[in-house]
């Protein structure tokens, strides 16, 4: 079974842009969580999706925002980026939400934003 | 406040020894963790789970233990190989009550080993 799969890998946007990555969850699963990974604060949680619907968002401004699709399929968006933006975005998923459900990462997308 | 920069903490071990890393979690209703290993480029690898209902749980080369009396977890991995260098990370989930755990992990600063030949 592919696990999960993000596009792109990399990217490079300038302050003020906004950034769509992808998220291609493992066949069957239908949560898909997203985190933000820096040097600085680790790994922080973004936002859950499930059956297309955000169960859960963490301590992000507007600017993030995400969604899910009917084959759960997810994208998160970032508006007017700012240099602290810079980090590798990561997508996970599971087969259910909420109780103890493994989740299992994609690789990531890792933002720069000059 | 805000952190400058994670400091995290380093473990250096021959091959062939067993090593063990620690985490304290910060939830006492956390009733779900999890041992993620992550290499340099790539995503968090899950490695072994531990629900809270129990103290000890073995996989292949590598056991979790669970205090929660002090909310302590610990990774121990058997024969360590230089394969094994990278990041580890716990991490814990609240219970489901209210609906506030919906996919939401929290992560430990992580830990990294450093195995040599």
């Amino acid at each position: 079974k592919a696990g999960v799969t993000q596009t792109p890998r990399y990217l490079i946007k300038t302050r003020g842009q906004q950034v769509t990555l992808s998220c291609s969850p493992i066949s069957g699963h239908r949560s898909v969580s997203w985190y933000q990974q820096t040097p600085g604060q680790g790994l922080q949680f973004l936002f859950e999706y499930f059956s297309e619907t955000q169960r859960n968002k963490g301590n992000f401004p507007g600017r993030f925002s995400g969604r899910q699709f009917s084959n759960s399929r997810s994208e998160m968006n970032v508006s007017t980026l700012e240099l602290g933006d810079s980090a590798l975005y990561l997508c996970a998923s599971s087969y259910l939400t909420g109780g103890a459900e493994t989740q299992y990462f994609g690789p990531g997308t890792r933002l720069l934003v000059l | 406040g805000e952190s400058v920069g994670l400091h995290l903490p380093t473990l250096s071990v021959q091959e062939g020894d067993n090593s063990i890393i620690n985490c304290a979690y910060s939830n006492s209703a956390s009733d779900y963790f999890i041992w993620y290993k992550q290499e340099s480029g790539k995503g968090p690898q899950f490695i072994i789970d531990i629900r809270s209902n129990m103290d000890k749980r073995q996989g292949q080369r590598v056991t979790v233990l669970l205090n929660k009396t002090v909310k302590h977890l610990s990774l121990q991995i058997a024969a360590t190989q230089p394969g094994d260098s990278a990041v580890y990370f716990c991490a814990e989930k609240p219970p489901r009550a209210g609906g506030t755990s919906y996919g939401k992990l929290t992560f430990g600063q992580g830990t990294i080993l450093t195995v040599h030949p």
